[in-house]
């Protein structure tokens, strides 16, 4: 069973800073890591995979990859209102079961 | 939009009883997973189904059971209804072929059990 753990939120930042959220897991087999959002009341929509280590930018998220040290991460450049949400950090090794964290919840102040 | 569906959107059922649930995947994807998230937490991996077979199955008992159809809509059916067994059951699809394993959910049916 792989286990991910997500830093505990809430997380509060100011419109226009970055927000850093950051997830390990437990399983060294783990082969692709996806970030998915998930507004209240609503069902996780993926915005972020990667599976090489080193980073990889969609706009204005970044993910981060270090399967060294197990670590995955997501930067949210130039926050917007709109980012408020909570993330979800998801694993999987050589199949399509995904291992999720419990969330971390986002609030963007304007 | 992911082009995932999902029926019923909300469901209230009653301790005991049986309830079945619907996915149609998005077009081309023949892998269907299902999942439950309870609130305030990361959804828990149900099952999985490739080609009309089980193919894994996470941590939960025997009266929670699938299908898969030719045509890749997939059921899910929670017998002996239990209060625990309230959340959001979601459906996610993926494509054929793709080693990231992307996965892209349905909007989810909100079952209550009283």
């Amino acid at each position: 069973q792989k286990e991910v753990e997500q830093n505990s939120g809430p997380l509060s930042v100011p419109e226009g800073a970055i927000a850093s959220l950051n997830c390990t897991y437990s399983d060294r087999g783990s082969q692709s890591f996806f970030w998915y959002r998930q507004y209240s009341g609503k069902s996780p929509e993926l915005i972020m995979f990667i599976y090489s280590n080193g980073d990889k930018e969609d706009g204005r998220f970044t993910a981060q990859l270090n399967k060294a040290s197990q670590y995955v991460s997501l930067l949210i450049r130039d926050s917007q209102p709109s980012d408020s949400a909570t993330y979800l950090c998801a694993v999987n090794g050589d199949d399509y079961k995904l291992s999720f964290g419990a969330g971390t919840t986002v609030t963007v102040r304007a | 939009e992911t082009g995932v569906t999902q029926s019923p959107t909300h469901l209230i059922k009653t301790r005991g009883q049986q309830v079945t649930l619907r996915c149609s995947s998005q077009s081309g994807h023949n892998t269907v997973s299902w999942y439950q998230q309870a609130l305030g937490q990361g959804p828990q991996f149900i099952f999985q189904y490739y080609r009309e077979e089980e193919n894994g199955r996470g941590n939960f008992p025997p009266r929670f059971s699938g299908l898969q159809f030719p045509n890749y809509s997939s059921e899910l059916n929670v017998n002996a209804l239990e209060l625990d067994d309230s959340a959001l059951y979601l459906c996610a699809s993926s494509p054929p072929g793709d080693p990231a394993g992307e996965q892209y959910f349905g909007p989810g049916t909100r079952l209550t059990v009283t």
